[in-house]
């Protein structure tokens, strides 16, 4: 089974300053993994990915994300934040043979604050 | 292209009662998976769907069922509603859940059990 840990619920910043969200994950197989946003009262939209290949992904809004096999993480960092990147963030894993199904973490609620 | 679709975008149904939500995917996505969303248990996997059958089910009682048509469109049906049956509930379609990993979430369906 498989298992994901976003280590912090709230995370404050403020404007412009760099920021990293992590998340820790459990597999004995290996998995893809996936950061998705939630603006209030939205769904989830997809940041980035990871399913094989760099260890470093690029996704939208200038959002990067760093796979590390060795300490099973998957953190999430930009370099300078806005007010608009205030929201929910959420890692997520699945697996080859359940690509259907993900599992979640926590959520991190990223406060930026002008 | 269309994004996910689901309505009704917000119910409010009593005790006893049963539910039906929809959920249409994007144009061309085959699997459809269902999640449900509370501020205490955060997102949970409810099952998936692909070419009418389902694929991968959550650990969710049995009162929580859905269906996919051959459209790939999908219900999911709620019997007997819980106080605890209140969240928000999302659908995410992909294009193949075997070849294509990443889900695309709808704006969920805000369901209210009084």
């Amino acid at each position: 089974a498989q298992s994901v840990t976003q280590l912090d619920s709230q995370v404050p910043v403020f404007e412009e300053a760099p920021v990293e969200l992590r998340c820790n994950y459990s597999s004995s197989v290996s998995v893809y993994l996936f950061w998705y946003v939630q603006y209030p009262n939205q769904g989830l939209q997809l940041l980035l990915k990871y399913l094989s290949g760099s260890t470093l992904v690029k996704g939208i809004n200038g959002f990067e994300a760093e796979f590390n096999k060795s300490q099973t993480s998957f953190h999430l960092r930009k370099p300078s934040v806005h007010i608009s990147d205030t929201a929910e963030y959420f890692c997520a894993v699945s697996t080859s043979s359940n690509t259907g199904k993900l599992i979640f973490g926590q959520g991190t609620t990223l406060q930026v604050k002008p | 292209k269309a994004g996910v679709t689901q309505t009704p975008r917000y119910l409010i149904k009593t005790r006893g009662q049963q539910v039906t939500l929809s959920c249409s995917p994007i144009s061309g996505h085959r699997s459809v998976s269902w999640y449900q969303q509370t501020p205490g248990q955060g997102l949970q996997f409810l099952f998936e769907y692909f070419s009418e059958t389902q694929r991968n089910k959550g650990n969710f009682p049995g009162r929580f069922s859905g269906r996919q048509f051959s459209n790939s469109r999908s219900e999911m049906n709620v019997s007997t509603l819980e106080l605890g049956d209140s969240a928000l509930y999302l659908c995410a379609s992909s294009l193949d859940g075997t070849k294509a990993y990443e889900q695309y979430f709808g704006p969920g369906t805000r369901l209210t059990v009084t």
